[in-house]
């Protein structure tokens, strides 16, 4: 069975700072993979997706993500954050089989002004 | 239109008590979901509906009650709840069940049962 581990449970970085979230998931074949942004009592606002093709895919709010089959990643970043950044960020990885989505424990970003 | 509502957004009962959560779609999509989500936990999925028939059920217990009537509309009943049911329940909607599409997400209802 498919499986995500974020192992950061808390970040903090200083406004203006760049940041980097790391995802490893595990899964045999072609995965599917998502970053979700969850405010405090918020659904989740999908940030980007990877499907196939470009490893490095764009997203909103200025994040990207990086696609290394070799390392398992998916791993988020941002060039300089925002105080709006913080919230709860959830990696997630789908089958070929589709649409049941298995997420990562998350990693709470916090920004110091 | 890429919004998921739903309602209500707060909702305390009592374990004897019968409610339902409701969410709605316009966008076409033929997916819907229901997840459920403790605090400082990640979301974990309960029910997948397609083309408005259950297609996937997570062994979730019977006091939760999923129902499809139409292809925008998705409700979850609830009978006989126990305290450690309670958490923020998530809707959520997709163009189609298989091969990876994305999910929207619904703001959830946060349920506490007392």
């Amino acid at each position: 069975a498919q499986s995500v581990t974020q192992p950061d449970i808390h970040i903090t970085v200083s406004e203006g700072a760049s940041l980097e979230l790391r995802c490893n998931y595990s899964y045999g074949a072609t995965p599917y993979l998502f970053w979700y942004v969850q405010s405090p009592g918020q659904g989740l606002q999908l940030l980007l997706k990877y499907f196939s093709g470009d490893t490095l895919v764009q997203g909103i709010k200025g994040f990207e993500a990086e696609f290394k089959r070799s390392q398992s990643s998916f791993n988020l970043r941002k060039p300089s954050v925002h105080w709006s950044d913080a919230a709860e960020y959830f990696c997630a990885v789908d089958t070929e089989y589709g649409n049941k989505l298995v997420f990562g424990a998350g990693t709470i970003l916090r920004v110091k002004s | 239109d890429t919004e998921v509502t739903q309602t209500p957004k707060h909702l305390v009962m009592g374990m004897t008590n019968k409610k339902s959560l409701k969410c709605e779609q316009h966008m076409g999509h033929r997916a819907m979901y229901w997840y459920k989500q403790k605090a400082k936990k990640p979301p974990e999925l309960m029910f997948v509906y397609s083309y408005e028939k259950l297609s996937i059920n997570e062994s979730v217990p019977s006091r939760f009650s999923p129902e499809c009537p139409n292809s925008s509309l998705l409700n979850l009943h609830l009978h006989a709840l126990q305290p450690e049911d309670s958490a923020l329940y998530l809707c959520a909607s997709s163009p189609k069940v298989g091969t990876a599409y994305e999910q929207y997400f619904g703001p959830g209802t946060r349920l506490t049962v007392t």
